[in-house]
């Protein structure tokens, strides 16, 4: 059975660097063709893809938010990690994790909100 | 970059069928797969269908996917709507240069 979950801080303040875990299990990202997403969603607002990494430690990144962003990965952890410099409140989201094969996110994590405000 | 358009909102009765369109700005739709996620209120995003038309573990089959290289568009339909069906839809597919790329969501109403 595969569980995805993420963890982080609930509310950060403006300039800050939000750092997010996602913690998995059920399957490895050492294994060829399998990826962790990481996914937010303002308010009533769409999902937004951030950062996909491979078990090939291939990282790839949200063209418009590239130079904000770090991904990386633990597999003895069983964890993803995504940095997000320089948070804003418009930067309000919940933020997602999900396992990814063949581009398609197929195990969501429930997600976590992350308040950005002073 | 490509997107994927769908409509805001849509809405139909108990009983009656409705589609949600996801129409691909730039690339041919049929290139690559075409996903489709049901979103309750308050809940992660499920995968209804993957890889154009397959219907994911437990999706009733009143769902079905497609696509229409004519439209460059992928459709969701749901037949015998039921008011569980409520919820945000979201298309996504990819290409060589983005992995992801989602749609702007549908919000369906069953009234």
């Amino acid at each position: 059975q595969v569980t995805v979950r993420e963890s982080g801080p609930a509310l950060v303040k403006p300039t800050q660097t939000l750092t997010l875990t996602c913690t998995f299990s059920g399957f490895s990202l050492s294994t060829p063709g399998m990826c962790v997403s990481w996914i937010r969603q303002p308010p009533g607002k769409a999902l937004e893809w951030l950062a996909l990494i491979d078990w090939d430690d291939e990282k790839y990144y949200n063209t418009s938010l590239r130079n904000r962003l770090t991904i990386s990965k633990d597999p003895s952890k069983n964890q993803v990690v995504l940095t997000m410099s320089n948070m804003d409140p418009v930067d309000t989201a919940t933020y997602y994790c999900a396992r990814t094969r063949n581009r398609h996110l197929d195990s969501w994590g429930q997600g976590t909100l992350v308040t950005v405000s002073s | 970059n490509f997107v994927l358009t769908q409509p805001h909102s849509v809405s139909e009765s108990p009983g009656k069928t409705v589609t949600i369109s996801c129409t691909r700005s730039s690339g041919s739709i049929g290139t690559n797969y075409v996903q489709w996620y049901q979103q309750r209120p308050g809940s992660a995003p499920t995968t209804v269908i993957s890889e154009d038309n397959q219907r994911a573990s437990g999706v009733p089959d009143r769902f079905s996917g497609s696509i229409d290289s004519s439209s460059n568009s992928a459709s969701l339909t749901i037949a015998g709507l039921k008011t569980e069906d409520e919820a945000d839809y979201f298309c996504q597919s990819y290409d060589s240069s983005n992995p992801v790329v989602f749609g702007g969501g549908t919000k369906l109403t069953v009234l």
